[in-house]
């Protein structure tokens, strides 16, 4: 269990220039998820997919942001013409789904993205 | 997914039981009770759940009241590296339990 990974850890951009993010699951989870963290809040969710398919998008997923996951492994997330607001710690998290709350989700060390 | 209430911060004296509490009074007969931690800067980490027994890992261990309403996260000893943010979450069981719904947790220093 090599965990959830997450690149690059750390993304300074200008804004209105593109970025993305990549993230690893646990080998074999089928379940993958996006969160968005702010300063002094909790993780919000963003996305998720089960396999390749992205079965629900958060309303804090603006037409900018895009998140893909071929071929049911790896994901990415990409925002495009990035904005001051878009500055947080960008999560991933994997789980399976057996389809109960036995299903733990684990969560990445995260993105940090700083937009200026 | 029923919501919890949650101390936003908590002090601990370094080597002593650190008992985190969590009310969830709404919440369903189907619905596990999850902890997770958060240390700055770094992804969320899972540490225990359960549904209606007492649990204990080598992390913690979870004590959820007979009526399901409020919970105890139970650190037995804790140390400086168990500063951190922590989240009291409910999650349903079946249908559509894919994601976590995170408050704003609590917030325990461990003091030397």
């Amino acid at each position: 269990d090599t965990g959830v990974s997450q690149n690059p850890r750390h993304k300074i951009t200008k804004r209105g220039q593109n970025v993305t993010f990549r993230c690893d699951p646990i080998s074999e989870h089928n379940r993958l998820y996006w969160y968005r963290q702010t300063l002094g809040q909790g993780p919000e969710f963003l996305t998720y997919f089960q396999n390749e398919a992205q079965l629900e998008k958060s309303r804090l997923l603006s037409d900018r942001f895009s998140a893909e996951r071929p071929k049911g492994s790896f994901s990415t997330l990409e925002i495009q013409r990035t904005e001051q607001g878009d500055s947080a710690m960008y999560l991933c998290a994997s789980s399976l789904a057996q389809g109960t709350a036995r299903n733990t989700i684990y969560f990445g060390e995260g993105s940090w993205l700083t937009v200026v | 997914d029923a919501k919890t209430t949650q101390p936003p911060s908590m002090d601990c004296a370094e080597g002593r039981a650190a008992n985190l509490p969590c009310n969830h009074s709404t919440i369903s007969g189907n619905e596990y009770v999850y902890w997770y931690r958060q240390i700055h800067s770094q992804g969320p980490q899972y540490i225990i759940h359960g549904l209606k027994n007492n649990e204990t890992n080598e992390m913690a261990s979870l004590i959820i009241t007979e009526d399901r309403k409020s919970s105890t996260l139970i650190l037995p000893h804790a140390t400086l590296r168990d500063t951190a943010v922590y989240y009291c979450i409910v999650r349903v069981l079946g249908g559509s339990n894919y994601k976590l719904t995170f408050g704003k947790g609590t917030l325990l220093t461990v003091n030397p």
